[in-house]
């Protein structure tokens, strides 16, 4: 499709366990987001990619969390010792430049037991 | 301490008639604003925007409005639609951080 995509959906995971989020971005677009909404809560910016290049990683909630980005393509998230607090859906956006509005993917629902 | 509020978390409208859904933010340097739609496991789709150049910008049934003084803004949807019922999400963009900042979401329900 010509959308945003991200796999998995659905991710269960135990406790301590490193999960990856990936996301397929539409092509041609450079600005890559990613967002985190838990349960009853707005969005949260989590980092930025423009093109390959993160200019700002304040956002992501410890030093668990980490983000690439393979040229303007595929971004991955990965949170490694998984704690029960990081359960949300995690939304990956791109945009034609970065202040254009966003595409979402429809997220991944990370579920830690 | 949140740059972008939301403060009704839900409104109900009956079809047909006007929803007005709020936003405020606290800094003035904020100068473009957007507002998106999310429907249940699926991801916010973008609806409408304005830059602060304007104070309104009409898209068919949405009108957003911007109040730069008081540092709010609003969507309007009139007639209101069953297919409206969503959350609805603020955000501006972030100039100097370079990313859009988000509110906490309204839940517009609207009864047939």
């Amino acid at each position: 499709g010509a959308g945003v995509s991200q796999s998995p959906s659905n991710k269960v995971t135990e406790k301590g366990k490193d999960v990856e989020l990936r996301c397929d971005p539409i092509s041609g677009h450079t600005a890559l987001y990613w967002y985190r909404q838990r349960l009853g809560q707005g969005l949260e910016f989590l980092i930025y990619f423009q093109g390959n290049s993160a200019p700002d990683k304040s956002g992501l909630p410890s030093d668990r969390f980490s983000a690439e980005r393979t040229g303007e393509s595929v971004s991955t998230l990965t949170i490694q010792r998984t704690q029960q607090e990081d359960s949300a859906v995690y939304l990956c956006a791109t945009a034609f430049r970065g202040s254009s509005p966003l595409h979402f993917g429809n997220g991944t629902r990370l579920t830690v037991t | 301490d949140q740059q972008v509020k939301q403060n009704s978390p839900s409104l109900s409208v009956q079809e047909g008639r006007i929803s007005i859904l709020n936003c405020d933010y606290t800094n003035s340097m904020f100068d473009y604003f957007l507002w998106y739609k999310k429907y249940p496991a699926e991801g916010p789709t973008f609806l409408i925007s304005i830059s602060s150049i304007k104070d309104k910008n009409e898209d068919g049934r949405f009108t957003v409005f911007l109040n730069k003084s008081a540092k709010h803004l609003s969507l309007h949807i009139v007639p209101s639609q069953p297919g409206d019922s969503a959350v609805y999400f603020c955000a501006v963009w972030d100039n100097y951080g370079q990313n859009f900042v988000f509110g906490p979401g309204t839940r517009l329900s609207v009864l047939p």
